[in-house]
């Protein structure tokens, strides 16, 4: 089974900072996809970000980038010139790409709760 | 567009009592469906996942139970509910068997007294 891996439980960047949220997985599979998703106070999950494993290159959306690294089974998410509304509960998802077995289903991380401090 | 509604966004049981949470979704057809658990300050655990009407995955052994009796209208149910099913039920779709992304409900907030 995978397994999803948030280390930091609590983080806190000042506003226009650059702050980065771990996250490991383990797997087996060579097809998958990786997500981070944000929930703030409203509870709300908001998708962030997203990425597919058979792509090399980072996915990047406006002030969010995840630094994928594929033999270290790392995907960490660079949040950068932090606003207020950042601040929320990030989680990082794991997706099989192997629907017959598996299905759609997301297999989360802890999650790490971000501070933005004006 | 598709919308994904969920409901009641709260509910305070006392243990022992039926549960009924409903969630549908519009806008689409066939969609997967999902619940999901998350106890306070915690990740979301899969509880159940359809992929058609009829047909219920169930991820963890529990005292509840889903069913899926339209298309687009997913229902999690309990016959007597316990303290520890306390928590934050969400209900999430996506469509296909690509990269579709799961989209989700507001969130029911229930609390078993």
């Amino acid at each position: 089974a995978q397994t999803v891996t948030q280390s930091q439980p609590e983080m806190s960047v000042q506003e226009a900072e650059t702050v980065t949220l771990s996250c490991t997985y383990d797997t087996s599979e060579s097809d998958y996809y990786l997500f981070w998703y944000k929930q703030p106070p409203s509870r709300q999950m908001i998708l962030v970000i997203r990425q597919e494993a058979y792509k090399q290159q980072n996915a990047t959306e406006n002030r969010f980038s995840v630094n994928f690294q594929k033999a270290a089974k790392s995907f960490s998410l660079k949040i950068s010139d932090s606003q207020l509304g950042d601040a929320a509960m990030y989680f990082c998802a794991y997706r099989s790409g192997y629907w017959e077995t598996s299905g759609s289903r997301l297999t989360f991380g802890e999650g790490t709760q971000l501070t933005v401090n004006p | 567009s598709q919308t994904i509604h969920q409901w009641p966004a709260t509910l305070v049981q006392p243990v022992g009592s039926p549960l009924s949470l409903e969630c549908t979704v519009e806008g689409t057809s066939n969609p997967n469906l999902y619940w999901y658990r998350q106890a306070a300050g915690r990740g979301l655990q899969l509880l159940f996942y359809s992929v058609g009407i009829g047909q219920i995955s169930s991820e963890v052994p529990q005292n509840l139970s889903a069913s899926r009796p339209q298309d687009r209208q997913f229902i999690l149910s309990s016959k007597k509910l316990l303290l520890s099913d306390s928590g934050f039920y969400l209900c999430a779709w996506n469509w296909g068997r690509g990269v579709n992304i799961q989209y989700f409900g507001a969130g029911t907030r229930l609390s078993v007294l």
